[in-house]
């Protein structure tokens, strides 16, 4: 099947604007995760979901981030008044729930870039 | 809070040798980890998992160890070629339920 696929790929928007990154996982993957990726840097964990559990949103770096993940599966990442600091590669990635089948499968990417 | 460090930052090694890449952990409670490698401007791929109760996992020309006791796991890549320069990233839950912590990588150029 599909890997966990992420749109757009690329995206220019200016500051203060709002922007939506969307993530889709590999089917039947209950857990899902994003990560940020300044250049240069490592990964920055953002928030985390797991089935039908509240998510865990410790790493989101302030209240003008937000995430939603609908029916299970598709996830949606939102920025609101968009900084310059914000640019980075929004990384998104799915698993099976813990176990022996814990791999996380990561998504391409979306480089954010923030004028 | 657990800490993963990665040392060294940047490594460079002629096509033939051995490579060893090191991670360390601060908290010996892990549930697993990961290795992890990444092309410039792509997503990461998956190399290997070790679940807590395991010491070693192989792949290939791949082998990665882990020690719970010293905080420690290394990545083994035998007989290096060209095609392996990349980021390589270590991972790590503390429990079934939780979130990765990451590694800030190290990077390797191997030289033809």
């Amino acid at each position: 099947g599909a890997g966990v696929s992420q749109s757009p790929s690329n995206k220019v928007t200016e500051k203060g604007k709002d922007v939506e990154l969307r993530c889709d996982p590999i089917s039947g993957h209950t857990a899902l995760y994003w990560y940020r990726q300044s250049l240069g840097q490592g990964l920055e964990f953002l928030i985390y979901f797991q089935g039908n559990s509240a998510p865990d949103k410790s790493g989101l770096p302030s209240d003008r981030f937000s995430a939603e993940r609908t029916g299970g599966s598709v996830s949606t990442l939102t920025i609101q008044r968009t900084q310059q600091e914000d640019s980075a590669v929004y990384l998104c990635a799915s698993s099976w729930a813990g176990g022996s089948q814990d791999t996380q499968y990561f998504g391409p990417g979306t480089r954010l870039t923030v004028l | 809070k657990q800490e993963v460090t990665q040392i060294p930052a940047a490594l460079s090694v002629p096509e033939g040798e051995n490579l060893v890449l090191n991670c360390s952990f601060t908290d010996s409670a892990i549930y697993n980890l990961q290795w992890f490698r990444q092309d410039p401007g792509k997503g990461l791929t998956s190399l290997l998992l070790i679940q807590s109760s395991q010491r070693e996992q192989t792949s290939g020309r791949l082998n990665a160890s882990l020690d719970k006791s010293s905080g420690r796991s290394t990545l083994y890549i035998a007989a290096s070629q060209p095609g392996d320069s990349a980021t390589y990233l270590c991972a790590m839950r503390t429990d079934s339920w939780g979130k990765f912590q990451f590694g800030a990588g190290t990077q390797v150029v191997v030289t033809p």
